[in-house]
């Protein structure tokens, strides 16, 4: 089946840091979107990204929607203590509601 | 108004018993799906209900696996006999449209978290 590359696995970073994290595919799609999962709650829509070099942003948080359909970036800007969490790619397939997901970055903020 | 819940939210057994996760969707959507997440690794597509029937049941790993949505309402997931690889976190989701993903307006419940031991 699809299956969708995301790195890094993990992330230490301190207060205040900018993150910067990707997801790379092998097939086309027509839609990227990135999650995040807070401990003990369901994964949340962050950014939804609908067309090749879209670039979107929300609030501190910037995706891309690479030119080639195949990868996409997050990047977060002045990290803050509640942006720890797992963000996770997905893409949603053609003609189906079906998402597939990457394998999640989790974020750990360093006091 | 109340949002996708879960239960259990955690459930520990025994390799070959058998467990019931249960997701009551958000009142009045009509697409039900599970996912399931094993430690570490993607988050996976189960299946996909339209009210009470199945749309999509191809993420479904085997025949161990049950779910049902009786009445197009709450939705069961029996896992029987249970065993180690299927631990993992199981996430219920629930949404009105079917593209509802676009929007933001596909709701994931906490998550019933399984251990089989």
């Amino acid at each position: 089946g699809q299956q969708l590359n995301q790195s890094p696995q993990s992330m230490f970073i301190q207060e205040g840091e900018d993150v910067s994290m990707n997801c790379t595919s092998s097939s086309i799609f027509n839609t990227w979107l990135w999650y995040k999962q807070e401990p003990g709650e369901g994964p949340v829509l962050l950014i939804a990204l609908y067309k090749a070099g879209e670039l979107t942003s929300n609030g501190r948080l910037t995706a891309q929607f690479g030119i080639t359909r195949k990868d996409s970036f997050l990047n977060i800007s002045a990290s803050i203590p509640s942006d720890v969490g797992i963000y996770f790619c997905a893409v949603a397939g053609f003609g189906n509601e079906k998402l597939t997901f990457g394998t999640g970055t989790r974020l750990t903020i360093i006091p | 108004e109340a949002g996708v819940t879960q239960f259990p939210s955690h459930s520990v057994i025994e390799k070959g018993q058998t467990v019931t996760l249960r997701c009551d969707p958000i009142s009045g959507h009509d697409n039900l799906y599970w996912y399931r997440r094993v430690m570490g690794k993607e988050i996976k597509f189960l299946l996909h209900f339209v009210k009470e029937s199945k749309q999509d049941e191809s993420g479904m790993p085997n025949n161990r696996f049950l779910a049902e949505r009786t009445g197009g309402t709450y939705s069961t997931l029996k896992v029987q006999p249970a065993e180690l690889e299927d631990s993992g976190v199981y996430f219920c989701a629930s949404s009105q449209g079917i593209w509802a993903f676009h929007t933001g307006e596909l709701f994931f419940g906490e998550g019933s978290r399984l251990t089989v031991l």
